[in-house]
């Protein structure tokens, strides 16, 4: 399963709403994760399975989907969000990251 | 602290070998499945290999199978990759990162994600 994540960037303004698509190129009975990192740094775990959060995360941060259609959503963008975010297939036996979306100022 | 440290990165020509460690501390390693994931300068992140908490379960991506060899050691709480053939595209950062993993017969089931990463160690392939 391929993972495509749209848009590869985006830019955005302090308080904005942005949704980030990740798409299967088939459709996905395992779940997602959702991650964000910045330059030099770690990635950081948001979302497992597909919408739950991780602990410690912010609750504007929101992760839905089913099938082959996913997305991740900031409800409302603060400074310390402008960063890349992956997707990331939760299978069996791969577990695929999508290419990734910057999203910066 | 709960923390994973990579370490064994360096410059090594193509077709040489190298050895990556990951080493855990501040939770119950042998409960944990671990994965190693790189990322090339300027590019994506890309999964390369899991391990499952007994060791006996193990998966790569196609690009690594035959040339890469992941282990780890629990009475140690460490985590190693083995790198032979290693080519120009090997170059890249590696992480370790921990993975609660529920593992049954041959299947593991990954639901709950990496939440765990080391800083990586930069591996450099060139001659």
């Amino acid at each position: 399963i391929q993972l495509t994540q749209s848009p590869s960037s985006l830019s955005a303004s302090v308080g904005d709403r942005v949704t980030i698509t990740c798409r299967a190129s088939q459709g996905m009975s395992s779940s997602l994760a959702w991650y964000q990192q910045k330059p030099g740094r770690a990635p950081k775990l948001l979302i497992y399975g597909t919408s739950t959060l991780q602990s410690g995360v912010p609750s504007r941060f929101r992760g839905r989907g089913s099938g082959t259609d996913f997305n991740l959503t900031i409800s409302s963008l603060q400074p310390e969000d402008f960063a890349t975010y992956y997707c990331q297939h939760l299978n069996t036996n791969e577990l695929t990251f999508g290419g990734g979306t910057k999203v910066d100022i | 602290e709960v923390q994973v440290v990579e370490s064994g990165g360096g410059l090594v020509q193509p077709g040489g070998s190298l050895r990556l460690s990951c080493e855990a501390s501040g939770f119950p390693f042998h409960n944990y499945g671990m994965n190693w994931v790189r990322q090339a300068p300027g590019r994506g992140l890309e999964w390369i290999s899991f391990i499952s908490s007994d060791s006996s379960i193990i998966y790569y991506t196609d690009s690594v199978k035959g040339r890469f060899t992941v282990s780890r050691d629990n009475a140690q709480n460490s985590m190693s990759l083995e790198m032979s053939g290693l080519r120009d595209d090997d170059t890249a950062v590696f992480f370790c990162a921990r993975e609660m993993a529920f593992c049954s017969s041959n299947t593991c089931y990954h639901y709950y994600g990496m939440d765990v990463w080391g800083q990586g160690t930069t591996v450099t392939v060139s001659s």
